[in-house]
């Protein structure tokens, strides 16, 4: 069975840091990997969604990598604003059109 | 346009009452989802649809039933509600074909059961 794992579960960083997220899952067979991010009482945004050929996506100042074969994933965000604190999550597609399964999140806070 | 919309937002019920959460999406879109999202378990799958008239059941089905009689709505209904369905419900839709399935998601649905 696909367990998808999140650490940490929170982090709490200063405005500018750079900072890594991470995401690890057991089994290596998976369609594609897609990153959302949930702000608190909110729905799902999507960030970025990667197929398992890549090896990267990038939008702005995020850029999301995956190693299919070490099952895992790491969502890095350069020069953190407090806008950006809210719960992230990584979710794994095991087959074309199948249903995401989902990690716990790593809920971000960035202070100013 | 929408995108996928959830009705009600927020719903309080009684142990026993029933109600059904209705999802719609403006995307034509094929694939349907239900999740339901609870502190420390994350989302998990309650049913899916892959066409209209067609459902399937997730991860967690039991107390839930659904219905896709229109492509576009995918009804989640609870006959029998329980304290253990207190959660937040989240409707999600995607395309069936080409990659990549990104799924896209509603604003949820808060409920209550006391």
């Amino acid at each position: 069975k696909q367990e998808v794992t999140q650490i940490p579960a929170a982090l709490s960083v200063p405005e500018g840091e750079n900072l890594v997220l991470n995401c690890s899952f057991t089994d290596s067979a998976i369609y594609n990997l897609q990153w959302f991010r949930q702000d608190p009482g909110k729905g799902l945004t999507s960030l970025l969604l990667i197929q398992s050929s890549q090896r990267e996506q990038t939008s702005g100042r995020l850029n999301a990598s995956l190693d299919k074969s070490s099952g895992r994933s790491t969502l890095y965000i350069a020069a953190s604003q407090p806008g950006d604190s809210a719960t992230y999550l990584c979710a794994v597609r095991r087959q074309a059109g199948t249903a995401l399964i989902f990690g716990k999140g790593t809920t971000l806070s960035v202070s100013s | 346009n929408a995108g996928v919309t959830q009705t009600p937002k927020f719903r309080v019920l009684k142990t026993g009452q029933s109600m059904t959460l209705l999802c719609a999406q403006d995307m034509n879109h094929e694939y349907m989802y239900w999740y339901r999202q609870d502190p420390g378990m994350g989302l998990r799958l309650i049913h899916y649809s892959v066409g209209e008239g067609t459902t399937a059941k997730g991860e967690v089905p039991d107390g839930y039933n659904v219905s896709r009689l229109k492509k576009q709505n995918f009804l989640l209904g609870l006959e029998s509600a329980a304290p253990s369905q207190t959660s937040v419900y989240f409707c999600a839709s995607s395309y069936l074909q080409g990659s990549p399935y990104e799924q896209y998601f509603g604003p949820g649905t808060r409920l209550t059961v006391t």
